[in-house]
C-alpha cells in the first residue's frame, strides 16, 4: 500500500475510554505529523517526529500520548477524552523541513 | 500565529480565473498550499520557499513575496474538480512548525 494510510476511519468513545489511532506512511519519509482538524478552525499542529523523535509538542494536553516506534509508524494514545476533543484527526508525512507533506484519510473522532 | 487567507469564499464559473491570498505577521521561509475536498485529506499543491521563484502546476500558480510577507496562488480557467477548500501553511524556518490559515472556499459552478 502506498500514501498514508490512517486506522480507524471513524472512532465513538465514551470520556473514560482508551483508545488508539495508527498512522502507517510507506513513502520513505522522515517526518511524521499529527494534526486536529475541527469545524470552523483551521488545521492545529499537535506533535512532530523527526526521525523517530519528537521535535515539536504544540501545547497538546496530556490526555493525548503520541508514540512514534519507526519511522514508519505514528500512533496517537487516547484516554480520558473530553467532548470538545471531537474533530477529524490527520496524520501526514514529508521528507523533512522544506517538503510538501502527505496527508492521510483521517479518523473522524466523536467522543460522547 | 496563523497566516490569514482572503477571500473566506469566492464562488466561479467554470473557465474563470481566481486568487487566493495568504499573509502573514511574521518572516516566512516557506508557504505551502494545499487543497481539501469534502470528505477527503488535504492535497499537496505546491511550495515556495524564500528566495525561491514562482511555482507553476498546470493551470494553478503561486508566488510569494517575501518583503510583504505574502503569497497569492493562481487559479486560471477554473474547472469543476478545482472545488475545494484551499489552505495556505506558513513556516518561519526554525522549527517544524507549520501553521495552517482557515481557508478559502472556492466552488466552482458549470
Amino acid at each position: 500500500e502506498t500514501g498514508v494510510t490512517q486506522t480507524p476511519r471513524h472512532l465513538v468513545m465514551g470520556m473514560t475510554n482508551k483508545k488508539s489511532l495508527k498512522c502507517e506512511q510507506h513513502l520513505g519519509h522522515n517526518a511524521m505529523y499529527w494534526y486536529k482538524q475541527s469545524a470552523k478552525k483551521p488545521l492545529e499542529l499537535m506533535f512532530v517526529y523527526s526521525l523517530e523523535e519528537r521535535v515539536e509538542n504544540n501545547s497538546v494536553p496530556s490526555r493525548f500520548s503520541p508514540e512514534c516506534p519507526n519511522s514508519s509508524h505514528l500512533f496517537l494514545h487516547l484516554h480520558t477524552l473530553q467532548p470538545e476533543d471531537s474533530a477529524l484527526y490527520l496524520c501526514a508525512s514529508s521528507q523533512g523541513q522544506g517538503y510538501g507533506y502527505t496527508f492521510g484519510s483521517g479518523t473522524r473522532l466523536t467522543v460522547v | 500565529q496563523q497566516p490569514v487567507q482572503s477571500p473566506q469564499a469566492v464562488i466561479l464559473r467554470e473557465g474563470e480565473d481566481a486568487v487566493i491570498n495568504c499573509s502573514s505577521s511574521k518572516a516566512l521561509y516557506s508557504v505551502h498550499w494545499y487543497r481539501q475536498k469534502h470528505g477527503e485529506a488535504p492535497v499537496f499543491l505546491m511550495i515556495l520557499l524564500k528566495g525561491g521563484e514562482q511555482k507553476g502546476h498546470e493551470k494553478i500558480s503561486a508566488s510569494f513575496n517575501e518583503k510583504k510577507q505574502q503569497s497569492s496562488l493562481y487559479l486560471t480557467a477554473s474547472q469543476l474538480s478545482y472545488s475545494g477548500t484551499y489552505f495556505c501553511g506558513t513556516n518561519g524556518g526554525s522549527n517544524y512548525k507549520l501553521t495552517f490559515g482557515k481557508g478559502t472556499l472556492l466552488t466552482v459552478n458549470p
